[in-house]
C-alpha cells in the first residue's frame, strides 16, 4: 500500500539557518510527490511538486526538494529560514489513480531568533 | 482567479445531529476532493468527485457522504454526528487528472459536543 513517512514530528531551527525536512514514501511506480505547508487555522498551500524529469524541483518561498528514487525520499530544503516559515509541513503522494492524496503525519517547524 | 472557498468556516453541532458542508472549487476545476484532519489521525482522504461522479472513496463509515453539482460545487454531509467527527474538513479542487495538483480551501472547523 502507498504510504508517506515524515520521521520528524517537530524541528526547531534558528532564523537564518538552513532547513531540511525529511520525507520517505512507499509506492510501486513513479510517484507524484508534493509538499504542502499549513499555517495555524489555515488550509494547505502547495509549496512544490514532482511529477517527472529533473529530480531537483524549485517551489515557492525559496523552497526546493530533491527526489531520490534509490532512497525513496523527497526531502524539502531551504537555505535560510525566516521566522514566517514557522508552520506545519506535509509531504504527500498521489494514489495510483491520481484522485487522492496520501499524506504524511506532518512536521512542525519552529523558528527561534 | 478566486481560490477554493468553503462554507461555513466554523460549526458547532450536537451529537446525533447531521451537518452539511459546502465547497466551491476554482473556476474551471471539475474535481473536488474532501479530507478530514484531526490531531490523532492526521489528514485522511474522504472522497473525490469529478463531473458529478464519485471516483474514489476513503475508508470512512457510510455516515459520511457527498455529492457534486453540475457547476462543480460540492457538498459533504455527515449524519448522526459523533464526538470523534470533530475535525477540520478540507476541500481541494483540481483539473482532475493525475498531472494536476490539488488546491485546498481554508477548511471548515466542525466541533461536535
Amino acid at each position: 500500500a502507498q504510504s508517506v513517512t515524515q520521521p520528524d514530528i517537530h524541528i526547531t531551527v534558528s532564523e537564518g539557518a538552513s532547513l531540511e525536512l525529511r520525507c520517505n514514501y512507499s509506492y510501486g511506480a513513479t510517484p507524484y510527490l508534493f509538499w504542502y505547508v499549513q499555517s495555524p487555522g489555515q488550509g494547505l498551500q502547495l509549496l512544490l511538486k514532482y511529477f517527472s524529469g529533473d529530480t531537483l524541483v524549485q517551489g515557492i518561498k525559496g523552497f526546493e526538494a530533491e527526489f531520490k528514487r534509490s532512497q525513496s525520499s523527497f526531502n524539502l530544503r531551504k537555505p535560510s529560514v525566516h521566522w514566517s516559515d514557522a508552520a506545519e509541513y506535509f509531504c504527500a503522494v498521489f494514489n495510483q489513480a491520481g484522485t487522492a492524496l496520501i499524506f504524511g503525519k506532518g512536521t512542525t517547524l519552529s523558528v527561534s531568533s | 482567479k478566486a481560490g477554493v472557498t468553503q462554507t461555513p468556516r466554523y460549526l458547532i453541532k450536537t451529537r446525533g445531529q447531521q451537518v452539511t458542508l459546502s465547497c466551491s472549487p476554482i473556476s474551471g476545476h471539475r474535481s473536488v476532493s474532501w479530507y478530514q484532519q484531526t490531531p490523532g489521525q492526521g489528514l485522511q482522504f474522504l472522497f473525490e468527485y469529478f463531473s458529478e461522479t464519485q471516483r474514489n472513496k476513503g475508508n470512512f463509515p457510510g455516515r459520511f457522504s457527498g455529492r457534486q453539482f453540475s457547476n462543480s460545487r460540492s457538498e459533504m454531509n455527515v449524519s448522526t454526528l459523533e464526538l470523534g467527527d470533530s475535525a477540520l474538513y478540507l476541500c481541494a479542487s483540481s483539473l482532475g487528472q493525475k498531472d494536476y495538483e490539488q488546491y485546498f480551501g481554508p477548511g471548515t472547523r466542525l466541533t461536535v459536543t
